[in-house]
């Protein structure tokens, strides 16, 4: 139980393009789902949490109007990078949380991206 | 909020012995600490949590330990394999609060 899917896992964009990543919970309703993005070799940062039904909130420094957080449904929440830049390249990693009486996140298989 | 040190951010064991990884957390109020294992390239995997109302838990090999007073936690891991070698996390959630901030990992290293 508990599975988390990503899709895509890699993705390569030119400069100034979107791209949109999706987040799934496979077998469980996910109230709430986290977004992270992790450089090489450096921990996780989190860039916001997202409930369903209601808006992201962001941590400091994350800009809302450029990762674009939807979260329409108990199974599906989605980031968009808009207008990338090569400095976005990063992995991005979903976590899921069944609620907040829930302590345990599951992580998806990250997405790769890169900007050219 | 919650700050999360981890230590040593390198170890290296023999195979066969064991290894402990310490974090310490500054929130008296977190009481949820899971331990996230990561391979190159791949995602974090939960291996064992333990919240505040518990001292101690242990699956197989691996077995984590709180101590509150002194706000630090412990990753053990008995009998250590190859497979055992990745990136440890170690992680704290505070009290009404679903956010979990991260420790900077382990780069834990199992030689033959």
């Amino acid at each position: 139980g508990a599975v988390v899917s990503q899709h895509p896992s890699r993705v390569i964009c030119k400069s100034g393009t979107s791209v949109k990543i999706e987040c799934r919970s496979l077998d469980f309703q996910a109230t709430t789902m986290f977004w992270y993005r992790q450089f090489p070799k450096q921990s996780l940062m989190l860039m916001a949490t997202s409930n369903e039904g209601s808006k992201a909130t962001y941590e400091q420094g994350v800009e809302k109007d450029k990762f674009l957080i939807n979260h329409a449904s108990l199974t599906l929440s989605t980031l968009t990078v808009t207008s990338a830049h090569p400095e976005d390249s990063s992995f991005y990693i979903c976590s899921a949380s069944s609620g907040t009486g829930a302590y345990e996140q599951y992580f998806g298989p990250g997405t790769r991206l890169t900007v050219t | 909020g919650e700050n999360v040190e981890q230590h040593p951010s390198t170890l290296s064991v023999q195979e066969g012995d064991s290894a402990v990884i310490k974090c310490t957390y500054s929130d008296s109020a977190s009481n949820y600490f899971p331990w996230y294992k990561q391979e190159l390239g791949k995602r974090p995997q939960l291996i064992i949590d333990i919240r505040s109302n518990v001292g101690e838990k242990k699956d197989q090999r691996i077995a984590v330990t709180l101590n509150k007073t002194a706000k630090h936690f412990s990753l053990h891991i008995t009998e250590t394999q190859p497979e055992d070698s990745a990136v440890y996390f170690c992680a704290a959630r505070s009290y009404g609060n679903n956010r979990l901030a991260f420790g900077k990992g382990n780069q834990v290293v199992v030689i033959p």
